[in-house]
């Protein structure tokens, strides 16, 4: 079975670009979530989806991020414009209705803002 | 504060030994308690979940101490494959769907 998937899987770029990171989720989870893992901050919670709803957004640093969940199989974090302070490992996780602690997490997309 | 508190780490222990990690949690209202493990630059993964009477399976044993909302994970006969990053995630919401991730505690078991 294919686990969630992200892409790009590395992204480097400069700063004021904008950055569109990009997530399949496991066929049936109803739940999707995307989260930032630095070595500062360890790993924060960005936004949350259910059934392609956003639910909690207050994870979400400021109005230069934007996620999108248009469908069932993808979602979608964009950062525009992008900043330095902005470099860090994006995870997105999804899992199933009550058994959300059970969050299954793609790979991650290291980003690096120069 | 932080919401979930732990000791960074590194633990450096040798193969076979037992090793303990420690978290604490500032909301009195969380319900779930959690361990997910991390290796070195891959993703996170649930390795188990703590009850509050405790809970074991196979080498790892979890415990939970509502009162001084304290959560630990104990590692009998450390491998060299326990060598990861220790997660310690608190449910962060009513609905219980936010996983609040602590920091982690750094393992390396050497030969």
């Amino acid at each position: 079975d294919a686990g969630v998937i992200q892409s790009p899987r590395h992204e480097v770029t400069e700063m004021g670009q904008e950055v569109t990171l990009r997530c399949k989720p496991i066929s049936g989870h109803d739940y999707l979530f995307w989260y930032r893992q630095t070595m500062m901050r360890g790993l924060e919670l960005l936004i949350y989806f259910n059934n392609n709803v956003p639910i909690d957004d207050s994870g979400m640093p400021e109005d230069r991020f934007s996620a999108k969940m248009p469908n069932a199989s993808f979602s979608t974090l964009k950062i525009q414009p992008s900043e330095p302070r902005d470099s860090a490992v994006y995870f997105c996780a999804s899992g199933q209705a009550g058994l959300t602690y059970e969050q299954y997490f793609g790979p991650g997309t290291r980003l690096t803002v120069t | 504060r932080k919401e979930v508190e732990q000791d960074p780490g590194p633990f450096n222990v040798p193969e076979g030994a037992t090793v303990a990690f420690n978290c604490t949690y500032s909301n009195s209202a969380s319900q779930s308690f959690f361990w997910y493990r991390q290796d070195c630059r891959k993703e996170p993964k649930l390795l188990m979940s703590v009850y509050s009477s405790g809970n074991e399976d196979g080498r790892f044993t979890a415990q939970l101490n509502r009162a001084s909302q304290y959560i630990s994970l104990l590692i009998r006969d450390s491998k060299l494959s326990d060598s990861a990053t220790y997660l310690c995630v608190v449910n962060g919401d009513n609905a219980g769907n936010m996983l609040t991730f602590g920091g982690g505690t750094r393992l390396m078991v050497k030969p």
